[in-house]
């Protein structure tokens, strides 16, 4: 089952920040915090991951939260193209290695 | 970057036969590979955990003799729907794990007839 909850859906600005919260209060200490995205018809592009210390790319800035139970992904400057599915997903540690349990995602609009 | 490829990308069959979908990582290789299936206006699940050289781990609920997988090298894994029905029409998607990055192919859309 997938450890992380998500808003199913968000509306954002053409070229303002877009901040998509998620909720993963079950998570161990030592598992990773990953967001992808899926354009329709598309495989899983990835955008960004994190343990515990925020991060940031070309992409995105990763905010998590100290006790780890929650993180936001943040567009800094949204435009059309960034319209998706965004998943957050917990890596979970198993036995014989990770795996990514996909939840159910945000869609996120960008409108202009 | 690293790069998955899928192939193919469409595929139509008929009821009762066999589908393989190929999944190979271009530029790295893969001791694990993850098969999905996700199905319209749904989130991706997970099917099974394929790494090299070792059997798959499939996740409850899905069938071992349906779907089976090979992963006989570090740049190649395969899912065979074997036997497909109507219901089994699905987007199938593989990812390959590189050093805890995590590359996914572009799918295969599967429609049974």
């Amino acid at each position: 089952d997938a450890k992380t909850t998500q808003p199913p859906s968000m509306d954002c600005a053409e070229g303002r920040a877009a901040n998509l919260p998620c909720n993963h209060s079950t998570i161990s200490g030592n598992e990773y915090v990953y967001w992808y995205r899926q354009i329709h018809s598309q495989g899983p592009q990835y955008i960004i991951h994190g343990l515990k210390n925020n991060e940031t790319n070309e992409m995105a800035s990763l905010i998590i939260t100290e006790d780890r139970k929650s993180s936001t992904l943040i567009l800094p400057h949204a435009t059309l193209r960034d319209t998706a599915v965004y998943y957050c997903i917990v890596r979970v540690i198993m036995e014989y290695g990770n795996k990514l349990v996909f939840g159910a995602g945000t869609i996120l609009r960008v409108k202009s | 970057g690293a790069v998955v490829s899928q192939h193919p990308s469409r595929v139509i069959c008929k009821s009762g036969t066999s589908v393989k979908i190929e999944c190979r990582s271009l530029d790295f290789q893969a001791t694990t590979m993850f098969w999905y299936r996700q199905f319209p206006k749904q989130s991706l699940m997970l099917m099974a955990t394929s790494n090299e050289g070792s059997k798959a781990t499939y996740e409850q609920g899905v069938e071992k003799d349906k779907f089976l997988i090979n992963h006989a090298s570090l740049t190649l894994s395969t899912l065979t729907v074997t036997s497909a029905h109507p219901e089994d029409s699905s987007f199938y998607i593989c990812s390959a794990d590189s050093l805890g990055s995590y590359t996914f192919g572009s799918g295969t859309r599967l429609t049974v007839v």
